[in-house]
């Protein structure tokens, strides 16, 4: 099995809420990843989670906090957005992280996340 | 930091075409992977390949590693081909621009 699933599929919030999106993977992986992808860009790498701690931010604003309560599960918390945030917010996991030999990264369906 | 570039940016191709997409490092790559961005923004893995040559059906991928470039290859293109490709430097978490590909019927 090497899906990654996110929730929810769609967001939409106003600068003043409060929300999480939600990533979860069970194919054993110690690494998770949060990237950020605007319409006809790239994905850019905001965080990454090894072994459960917080290895890379890329300088990414507070108001944007990861969390990872276990090695399966990936949290990204919303705060008082602005309208530029609005993106496709995409997860993945890998065996392992940073300076692995062997790093495949598998990618959940994205949420695709509104600011109004 | 690393640059990743790719080539081209647009093509449009003929159902039944073959193609080739170029990706470009500016320094040693040791994690490089290929993926297809499908229009609902599923990145599906195509190729994780560090190195050497591999095939999967209609699509293969060759990386110079020492020359630093990849090329992913794809034969009798179809419609469901269409999308955008992206490589991605593994070590550094960088993406190329993406290599966007639309087959006509």
């Amino acid at each position: 099995d090497t899906e990654v699933t996110q929730t929810p599929k769609h967001l939409v919030m106003g600068m003043t809420n409060k929300k999480s999106l939600k990533c979860e993977q069970h194919m054993g992986h110690r690494a998770m990843y949060w990237y950020k992808q605007k319409a006809k860009k790239p994905p850019e790498l905001m965080f990454v989670y090894s072994y459960e701690k917080l290895s890379i931010n890329e300088s990414v604003p507070s108001r944007f906090s990861p969390e990872c309560p276990n090695s399966s599960l990936l949290n990204l918390h919303l705060h008082a957005l602005q309208p530029e945030d609005s993106a496709l917010y995409l997860c993945a996991s890998s065996q392992d992280a940073v300076g692995a030999f062997y790093n495949e990264q598998f990618f959940g369906p994205g949420t695709r996340l509104t600011v109004l | 930091g690393i640059q990743v570039e790719q080539s081209p940016p647009d093509l449009i191709l003929q159902e039944g075409a073959n193609s080739t997409l170029r990706c470009n490092f500016s320094d040693s790559v040791n994690n490089l992977q290929w993926f297809h961005q499908n229009p609902w923004g599923q990145l599906i893995n195509l190729f994780y390949i560090p190195s050497g040559t591999k095939q999967n059906g209609r699509l293969s991928a060759t990386t110079v590693a020492t020359e630093r470039y990849s090329l992913l290859y794809i034969s009798s293109s179809q419609t469901t081909d269409s999308g955008v490709y992206f490589c991605e430097d593994g070590q550094n978490f960088v993406f190329g621009p993406g290599t966007r590909l639309s087959v006509l019927p």
